[in-house]
């Protein structure tokens, strides 16, 4: 079945650090991917999507690119603010059905 | 446009009792997916429901565990005679028919004593 696999946490960076969040998936079509993002007590806001291969997601300095070759979309900004604490999920999208990673906790230290 | 509603927000139930949780989706939304997250984990797909249809209830557990979305009314998944692992975060989340970006509300948190 589908799955996605993303990297461990917690992590933790200092500010205007560049983060980067890997995320690989499987899936036996052609799904949509998505990274939401969950602050503390919230529920799950959607932070950008690509709907086909070499699409970019962005919203708010993330980014993620959508790459078939390597299944993969890994979350990048270039220099993260403490207000980019959270549990960070990527998803994927098939048969009307999301697939989510286990979440990458991220804290900024100023 | 109100996002999608979820509550109560906490609920405490002892051993045994039932557990309902409710979600209203956002305006002109008739697909309604629920997820379990448990603790330091990422979200459980449960169920997927279309007003008075459920699509795919794949990963609630066979017992204990009902969902409906009545043609009126908000969405329902109900937790008869609750255990300690059912304590969680239940999220609701809703899309329009024909889009496949999900919005989700602020979850209820469950925890069984």
């Amino acid at each position: 079945g589908d799955s996605v696999t993303q990297m461990e946490g917690p992590v933790t960076l200092s500010e205007e650090a560049f983060l980067t969040i890997n995320c690989t998936y499987t899936a036996t079509g052609y799904p949509s991917l998505f990274w939401y993002v969950q602050y503390p007590g919230e529920g799950l806001q959607l932070l950008l999507k690509a709907t086909k291969a070499d699409d970019k997601g962005s919203n708010k300095g993330f980014e993620a690119t959508y790459r078939k070759e390597t299944t993969s979309f890994h979350l990048e900004k270039g220099s993260v603010q403490v207000s980019d604490s959270a549990v960070y999920f990527c998803a994927l999208s098939q048969n009307e059905k999301l697939t989510f990673g286990t979440g990458t906790r991220l804290t900024i230290i100023p | 446009n109100a996002g999608v509603m979820q509550n109560p927000r906490h609920l405490v139930r002892r051993r045994g009792q039932e557990a309902r949780l409710r979600c209203s989706p956002m305006k002109g939304h008739s697909h309604v997916y629920w997820y379990r997250q448990l603790p330091e984990e990422g979200l459980k797909f449960m169920v997927y429901l279309q007003k008075e249809n459920i699509i795919d209830e794949s990963g609630m557990p066979k017992e204990r565990f009902s969902a409906e979305f009545p043609k009126e009314g908000p969405s329902i998944l109900r937790i008869q005679q609750v255990v300690r692992g059912d304590s969680a975060a239940y999220f609701c989340a809703s899309s329009p028919s024909i889009s496949n970006e999900a919005f989700f509300g602020q979850g209820t948190r469950l925890t069984v004593v």
